[in-house]
């Protein structure tokens, strides 16, 4: 049973430019979180997609896009990347359709930005 | 006020020992979700429990054991005859509906377990 991937497991860009970052959920899982967690801080809740729409979202900027498509994948996007955007972006999935159910995450993707 | 609270910043015990990790927790809810997850140095957190308001039963895996005691409103973990591999960041994460459930993290407690 696969569970949480995602893609790249590191990357840099530089400021001012765009990042996409990627995630498959676990087998059976419908719902996708993102979270954005800096060094030696707790992860910050980005958003959550299900059935393919922004269903939740955090206190991001609008800079802070996403997708989900219709095999529950998901895509993060990042425009005009800040320093301040290095951090480790974790993925996480739960069970169909419920908001309080539990969340499974992947093993993140690292990005810096220099 | 922070709603997830992880006083401990960081644990030291040699291997063998027992240890406790604390988290308190504020909310108006009544119906609420409080779960611990594991992140050790590869970064990946890994699921450990999810505990619902109605179910203050302790429970017991295995070496981990979590005692959660709603009329202090904590949800403690404690690790029995630790190990090296128990090294990690551990956090208490809160779900609740003024939050739309979504997941309230503490700010973590790194354990370091010494052979």
């Amino acid at each position: 049973d696969a569970g949480v991937t995602q893609s790249p497991t590191h990357l840099i860009k530089t400021r001012g430019q765009q990042v996409t970052l990627r995630c498959s959920p676990k087998s059976g899982h419908d719902t996708v979180s993102w979270y954005q967690q800096a060094l030696g801080q707790g992860p910050q809740f980005i958003f959550q997609y299900y059935e393919e729409e922004e269903r939740q979202r955090g206190n991001f900027p609008d800079r802070f896009s996403g997708h989900q498509f219709p095999n529950y994948s998901s895509e993060l996007n990042v425009n005009a990347l800040l320093l301040g955007d290095s951090a480790l972006y974790l993925c996480a999935s739960s069970f169909p359709g419920g908001i309080t159910d539990t969340q499974y995450f992947g093993p993140g993707t690292r990005l810096t930005v220099l | 006020a922070q709603k997830v609270t992880q006083a401990q910043t960081e644990i030291s015990v040699v291997e063998k020992e027992d240890v406790t990790l604390d988290c308190v927790y504020e909310t108006r809810d009544t119906t609420y979700y409080l779960f611990w997850y594991k992140q050790p140095p590869s970064g990946e957190l890994v699921f450990l429990i999810r505990r619902n308001s109605f179910d203050e039963q302790n429970e017991i895996s295995g070496r981990y054991s979590w005692n959660f005691q709603k009329s202090t409103s904590s949800f403690n973990f404690t690790i029995t005859a630790s190990q090296v591999v128990d090294s990690a960041v551990y956090f208490c994460a809160l779900s609740e509906f003024d939050s739309n459930y979504q997941l309230i993290w503490g700010a973590g407690t790194k354990l370091i377990i010494k052979p």
